[in-house]
C-alpha cells in the first residue's frame, strides 16, 4: 500500500521568507503527483501536477519537483506571503486506475 | 455554476435520520471520488466512480451508499451514521483513464455533524 509523508507537520514563517515542503511516498510506480492548498473548513484547491515523466511544475511564486526514483517532491514557495496560511497537501496518484493516495499536509502559516 | 458544487454546505442529523449528500460537476470529467476527512487524519478515499460505474469501495461501512446516475452528478446516502462519521465529506472529479494529466478538481465540500 502507498505510504505518503509530509514533513514538517506545520510550519510557521515571517513574511518574505522562502521555504520548501516535502513530501515522501513509498511506491514509485506513480502517474503523477499532485499539490493542493487546503484553508480551514473548506475544499481543496489545486495548485500544481507534475507527471511521472517531468521533474518540476512551476506556477508563479510555487514551484514543485519531482524525484520518483528516491520517493520525494518538494513545492518551494518564494516570497511567503500572509494570504499563503493554509495547509498544503500532496496527493500522487498510483499506476492503478485512478486511485490517490495523501499526506495529512503541511499546516503553513506565514507570520506579516 | 463552474467546476464541483456540493449541497448542503453544512448538515447536522441525528443518528436515526436519513439524508442525502449531492455533488454535481460541470468539468466534463468522467470520474467522480467521495472522500472522508476527519480532524487530524489524511483524507480517506471512500467511493471511485468511472463512467457511472463504481470501481472503488474501500471498505466503507454500509450506512453510507452512494449513488452515480449520471457522469455529472454524484450522491452519497446516509443513514444511521455514528458520531465518529462527523467530518469533512469532499467530492472530486477528474477524467477517467490512464493518463498522468488526470487531475482531481475537488468541491467546497459538506460539513456533516452526527449528534
Amino acid at each position: 500500500k502507498q505510504e505518503v509523508t509530509q514533513i514538517p507537520a506545520a510550519l510557521s514563517v515571517p513574511e518574505g521568507e522562502n521555504l520548501v515542503l516535502n513530501c515522501s511516498f513509498t511506491d514509485s510506480a506513480i502517474y503523477n503527483l499532485q499539490w493542493f492548498r487546503q484553508d480551514p473548513g473548506k475544499g481543496l484547491t489545486s495548485l500544481l501536477l507534475i507527471q511521472s515523466s517531468q521533474r518540476e511544475q512551476t506556477s508563479g511564486r510555487l514551484n514543485a519537483s519531482l524525484d520518483k526514483s528516491s520517493g520525494r517532491s518538494t513545492l518551494y514557495i518564494a516570497a511567503s506571503q500572509p494570504g499563503d496560511s493554509a495547509t498544503y497537501l500532496c496527493a500522487v496518484r498510483l499506476q492503478s486506475f485512478n486511485k490517490f493516495y495523501f499526506g495529512s499536509g503541511t499546516k503553513l502559516n506565514v507570520k506579516p | 455554476e463552474t467546476g464541483v458544487t456540493q449541497t448542503p454546505r453544512h448538515l447536522v442529523m441525528g443518528m436515526t435520520n436519513k439524508k442525502s449528500l449531492k455533488c454535481e460537476q460541470h468539468l466534463g470529467h468522467n470520474a467522480m471520488y467521495w472522500y472522508k476527512q476527519s480532524a487530524k487524519k489524511p483524507l480517506e478515499l471512500m467511493f471511485v466512480y468511472n463512467f457511472k460505474e463504481q470501481t472503488e469501495n474501500n471498505s466503507v461501512p454500509s450506512r453510507f451508499s452512494p449513488e452515480c446516475p449520471n457522469s455529472s452528478h454524484l450522491f452519497l446516502h446516509l443513514h444511521t451514521l455514528q458520531p465518529e462519521d462527523s467530518a469533512l465529506y469532499l467530492c472530486a472529479s477528474s477524467h477517467a483513464g490512464s493518463s498522468s494529466y488526470n487531475e482531481q478538481f475537488f468541491g467546497p465540500g459538506t460539513r456533516l455533524t452526527v449528534l
